[in-house]
């Protein structure tokens, strides 16, 4: 089955241990993107990614870190998490062309920062 | 990036057709509207895209007027799992960091009723 994969769905962590949400995807997608939901402010682009190796900031990428070795996965990275990281996060990925290029999202991560 | 307005809520009942609205004036010639809908719990799901002629496929009919302020995304017969938030999102497809970036407003919620 085609699909995004992201873990945890849940994590709840402490204040300033590193910690990494996993993504990968089985469509062989040329992006990724990771986007964090938060109430009333809707979904927010952190970072996306073109291809391997190439990675850029979205909308709100202060605070965390991706990398892009292997075309199906796009870890993201909070090296000293806060509490305002408290959030929904989503892992999305789409082909460069096609007749279908919407993006496909996995099911999301709860990220709880005490 | 160019903005989209839609209502906040929409009522339907099962079955009956539904017609939500989205306007985008300030749309460019590069810009592709899509739609994509947020059920409770879920990740975003892909709908339906076009960029000037009308649109079908499995899931919607997406309707775009002729001079490209607005479009209107049809569900033919509201199901009560077509209750979500519907986003309407211009997505440029001119190259450069915007390239395929889904910038998403608060959207509709659509609620069906038995």
């Amino acid at each position: 089955e085609a699909q995004v994969t992201q873990n945890p769905r849940y994590l709840i962590t402490v204040t300033g241990k590193k910690l990494t949400v996993t993504c990968s995807q089985n469509m062989n997608h040329e992006y990724m993107s990771w986007y964090r939901q938060d109430p009333g402010l809707g979904l927010r682009q952190i970072y996306y990614s073109m291809n391997v190796e190439v990675t850029d900031k979205g909308d709100v990428p202060e605070g965390y870190k991706v990398s892009r070795k292997e075309k199906r996965n796009f870890p993201l990275i909070l090296e000293s998490p806060s509490p305002n990281q408290t959030s929904l996060y989503f892992c999305a990925s789409r082909p460069r062309t096609g007749l279908n290029y919407g993006y496909t999202f996995g099911s999301g991560t709860r990220l709880t920062v005490v | 990036d160019a903005k989209t307005t839609q209502p906040n809520s929409m009522e339907s009942n099962e079955e009956e057709p539904v017609h939500l609205p989205c306007n985008h004036s300030t749309i460019s010639g590069t810009d592709y509207i899509h739609w994509y809908r947020q059920l409770p719990s879920q990740g975003p799901e892909y709908v339906i895209h076009g960029l000037t002629s009308n649109v079908n496929n499995r899931m919607a009919s997406l309707a775009i007027a002729e001079d490209r302020k607005s479009s209107t995304l049809i569900l033919h017969r509201a199901t009560l799992r077509d209750a979500a938030v519907y986003y309407c999102i211009l997505s440029t497809n001119a190259g450069g960091t915007s390239y395929g970036k889904l910038t998403f407003g608060q959207g509709t919620i659509l609620t069906v009723h038995p």
